[in-house]
């Protein structure tokens, strides 16, 4: 079975931060990765998603990860980041399409 | 709303006593997923349907749990006997065929065993 690790439990950053969010899976094969994320309340939404192509991938809301194969890692990158963008963060990843397997995510505050 | 539905929203039952889900996928999606997310978890993979095919279900799955999804459209999850270890956040998402599409996730039933 596949695992996933998000490294990071709990980050606070400041409005204007840069941010980054560490996550390694452990399959060697062909995979597809996301990130999800879920606001106060609200239900899981897709950020972005890689399957092929491109490793960089570009997400809604300025969000953008790098799959590098090699390290086995799929990182969450946004520049410059806003109070509304306090939330969890989940990445997941698949190999067969018919089940992901998630991390445990990481929570994100963001101090305006 | 489009999206997924599941109801209800929030369940309390008492350990012991059986309670059921339900989901309405997107109505093209042919796939729908049951997943279990406890606190401080990411979700879990419990079990996967192909139209109205259960084809997949994870160890997670007990023989308490029970899922169904006739004529390929809504689905529902049935506990039986509840124990205190079933409550969490049952999710269901669905997702059009192909390994390479995200999920749709529906805003969950939150379960609490007393």
């Amino acid at each position: 079975a596949q695992s996933v690790s998000q490294h990071n439990h709990h980050v606070i950053l400041s409005e204007a931060a840069s941010l980054e969010l560490g996550c390694n899976y452990s399959y060697g094969g062909t995979v597809n990765l996301f990130w999800y994320v879920q606001y106060p309340g609200q239900h899981l939404q897709l950020l972005l998603k890689y399957f092929s192509g491109d490793p960089l991938v570009k997400g809604i809301k300025g969000f953008e990860a790098e799959f590098i194969k090699s390290k086995f890692s799929f990182n969450l990158r946004k520049p410059s980041v806003q109070w509304s963008d306090t939330a969890e963060y989940f990445c997941a990843v698949s190999n067969t399409g018919n089940q992901f397997y998630f991390g445990t995510g990481t929570s994100l505050t963001v101090i305006p | 709303d489009t999206g997924v539905s599941q109801d209800p929203r929030h369940k309390i039952t008492k350990r012991g006593q059986n309670v059921t889900f339900r989901c309405d996928p997107i109505s093209e999606h042919n796939r729908l997923y049951w997943y279990r997310q406890t606190l401080g978890q990411g979700p879990e993979f419990l079990t996967y349907f192909q139209n109205e095919a259960q084809l997949e279900k994870s160890r997670l799955l007990s023989d308490r749990f029970s899922a169904e999804r006739p004529k390929g459209s809504f689905s529902t999850l049935e506990i039986q006997r509840t124990e205190q270890g079933d409550s969490a956040m049952y999710l269901c998402a669905s997702s059009p065929s192909g390994p390479s599409y995200g999920y749709t996730f529906g805003s969950g039933t939150r379960l609490t065993v007393v």
